[in-house]
């Protein structure tokens, strides 16, 4: 079974601060792993995937096998960044994607 | 190029009627994915359809049940409908039939609800 864990539904951070959005998984094999993020009356799309190593809008993921973990990362949060934040999962024997519960992040001005 | 485009936008139903939802995939996309986000429940995975054939099924009753046809649309259809199917259903596609492994992307949804 695949299981994708965001311990925090709620994230509140003031502008210009650090982020750290948590995410833990379980899966027997080697996943996939993204983050998919929802602004305020649009639709889910992709942020950011472990596989492409790339930073997008200032956010990083590094997956880390031994503790099983996917935390979304921020040096400086912007206002903007306001949204909810999925933490996502492919075993690569599904084919689909298994969410977590999602994060509210809340930037303050 | 136009995203993934679901119908209707909001739909409002009886407890024992059958509701219809459809989506549209981005064009070039074989893959269609259904999700359910109700209240409280994150997103859970419905269905997945790739080249007309339903390929993985979530841990839903039969009475979800879909198709996709020739041009790649698919069809959910909820029958017996019961109030806690009210939710928001997303539609997504994606490439090829790696399934999500590739970028998915996501429709604006179908809000449904059950009276």
């Amino acid at each position: 079974a695949q299981r994708v864990t965001q311990p925090e539904k709620l994230l509140s951070v003031f502008k210009g601060a650090p982020v750290e959005l948590k995410c833990n998984y379980s899966y027997s094999g080697s996943p996939e792993l993204f983050w998919y993020v929802q602004y305020s009356r649009q639709r889910l799309q992709l942020l950011l995937r472990h596989i492409s190593r790339e930073s997008i809008k200032g956010f990083t993921a590094d997956l880390n096998k031994g503790e099983t973990s996917f935390h979304l990362k921020k040096p400086f949060a912007q206002e903007e960044d306001s949204a909810m934040y999925y933490c996502a999962l492919v075993g690569t024997s599904y084919g689909k994607l298994t969410f977590g519960q999602g994060t509210i992040l809340t930037v303050h001005p | 190029e136009a995203g993934v485009t679901q119908s209707p936008t909001h739909l409002i139903k009886t407890r024992g009627q059958q509701a219809t939802l459809r989506c549209s995939p981005i064009s070039g996309h074989t893959s269609v994915y259904w999700y359910q986000q109700a209240l409280g429940l994150g997103l859970q995975f419905l269905l997945w359809y790739d080249e007309g054939e339903e390929r993985n099924r979530g841990n839903f009753p039969p009475r979800f049940s879909g198709r996709q046809f020739p041009n790649y649309s698919s069809e959910l259809n909820v029958n017996a409908l019961e109030l806690e199917d009210s939710a928001l259903y997303l539609c997504a596609s994606s490439l090829g039939s790696q399934g999500m492994e590739t970028e998915a992307f996501f429709g604006q949804g179908t809000r449904l609800t059950v009276v």
